[in-house]
């Protein structure tokens, strides 16, 4: 999982398996981003689910929100080779347009 | 989709000397952003911008930091002096609209190493 003063996370996994990164959060947020960083990139929105959702689906990937634990998760089911890159989740504390990043997760897709 | 671009990708430079890190923003945004990632570790906002004004900043946007962006070009952000500290990756973003719950556009980073 993501926050505190841990350090990035690595995950590997086989083509093919599901994985869920967890990411937990200290205040109020309106929404969370789920950001991608490929090696040598900036990040990229790959899903975000807003406050007033508990689940958000975009193709393989899947994103649940809870804000009651504030805490989100982000899946991804049948990886692939390509979904290797570091997984980030972001919140805004409360809408502020600053946006608060987790540790990250790195995951590895081997073939 | 929408793309910010950063100049350089990579800056060396000594410590104590002036360095100007050039954004250039999608076209028709207008918030930008600033943000520091040391490697390995998350990223961090410096500063967010909004019709020539700062808008919000953080306690790691050091008064050694300021950022501009005189006549539409470039949102750059300047450092002045540098410090061994200031080494990291530096992300430019940008939006459209205000707020959190929108997405932020990010750059491919400039690298910054001081020695």
């Amino acid at each position: 999982s993501q926050w505190g003063e841990e350090n990035l996370q690595a995950l590997s996994i086989q083509e093919g398996e599901d994985v869920t990164m967890n990411c937990s959060y200290k205040t109020y947020t309106t929404v969370v981003h789920w950001y991608r960083q490929d090696s040598g990139r900036g990040p990229a929105l790959i899903i975000l689910i807003r406050s007033n959702e508990r689940e958000k689906r975009s193709g393989r990937l899947r994103a649940t929100l809870d804000t009651s634990s504030q805490s989100s998760s982000l899946s991804i089911t049948a990886a692939q080779c390509e979904d290797t890159a570091v997984y980030f989740c972001a919140t805004d504390q409360g809408g502020s347009a600053k946006l608060i990043f987790g540790e990250g997760t790195k995951l590895t897709v081997s073939s | 989709g929408p793309k910010v671009l950063q100049i350089p990708s990579h800056q060396i430079i000594d410590m104590g000397q002036m360095v100007t890190l050039n954004c250039d923003p999608v076209s028709n945004h207008l918030y930008f952003y600033w943000y520091k990632q040391i490697l390995g570790q998350q990223m961090e906002f410096l500063v967010n911008f909004y019709n020539g004004k700062v808008m919000e900043k953080s306690k790691l946007f050091k008064d050694q930091f300021s950022v501009e962006r005189p006549d539409g070009s470039y949102f750059t952000l300047k450092i002045q002096p540098t410090a061994l500290e200031d080494s990291a990756v530096y992300f430019c973003a940008s939006s459209p609209y205000w707020g959190g719950s929108y997405e932020q556009y990010f750059g491919p980073g400039t690298r910054l190493t001081v020695l």
